[in-house]
């Protein structure tokens, strides 16, 4: 069982927005500004695309957003293209004896 | 633009002790600039972190692993490497290492990983 709980899949058509939520605990999500979110495509490496809740690193596309409230972090991405189709993952660092917790990961379908 | 890319054995007896290390290119495995994390990820599952270590040596491990990881850094040979343990068949996985920039608490570099096989 993950530390983050994330929903197994979401779908979404060409064109729409989608949110993926990533709930943990005060001693994570809430309680840093240490969220970021991954997306692995089939068979290749995880690529950051969102860090420290809300920032996007350079070279992602500006469809991709991210937010926090509470202990529930939160990855929109709009405009939905069939690239996006892919596993992404949420992680927080955390106070307690684990550095860094994931989510379960969640499955994008593009329909 | 800093590059990682694991090596080792992949494929590992039970009961023997998995043994990997990622070449840094791009950036020093010894600068301040960067901290480095071993990640997993067994088949068709998600992603777990197994450890980190700080360019002074400092690491830290997942608890649920720790007994049996030891994650160090070879400065001479601008690399860092992964030990691990008494390896059974759910170490089987997919193993990433990956870099933190100085005072980053996301990965924001990965290699491309290794599949790593507990197998008799």
């Amino acid at each position: 069982q993950s530390a983050l709980t994330q929903p197994a899949s979401v779908s979404g058509s060409p064109g729409q927005s989608i949110t993926i939520s990533c709930t943990g605990t005060s001693s994570d999500v809430g309680g840093y500004n240490y969220v970021s979110w991954y997306q692995q495509h089939l068979g290749k490496a995880p690529k950051l695309v969102i860090c420290d809740v809300s920032n996007r690193p350079s070279g992602v596309s500006n469809r991709f957003s991210g937010s926090k409230s509470g202990n529930t972090a939160s990855l929109t991405i709009s405009g939905l293209q069939a690239e996006d189709e892919a596993d992404y993952y949420c992680t927080s660092y955390t106070s307690s004896r684990n550095l860094w917790v994931f989510g379960g990961g969640t499955k994008l379908t593009v329909l | 633009q800093l590059q990682l890319q694991e090596s080792g054995s992949g494929l590992v007896k039970p009961s023997q002790t998995l043994s990997l290390t990622c070449a840094v290119s791009g950036g020093s495995s010894g600068s301040g600039a960067y901290s480095w994390s071993w990640i997993r990820q067994p088949p068709g599952k998600g992603l777990e972190w197994i450890g980190y270590i700080y360019h002074t040596g400092t690491t830290y491990y997942n608890p649920s692993l720790k007994s049996r990881v030891t994650i160090s850094v070879d400065r001479s040979k601008n690399q860092f490497s992964l030990k691990l343990t008494s390896v059974t068949a759910a170490d089987t996985a997919v193993y990433y290492c990956a870099s933190s920039g100085r005072g980053n608490y996301y990965f924001d570099y990965w290699g491309q990983g290794t599949l790593v096989t507990v197998s008799s």
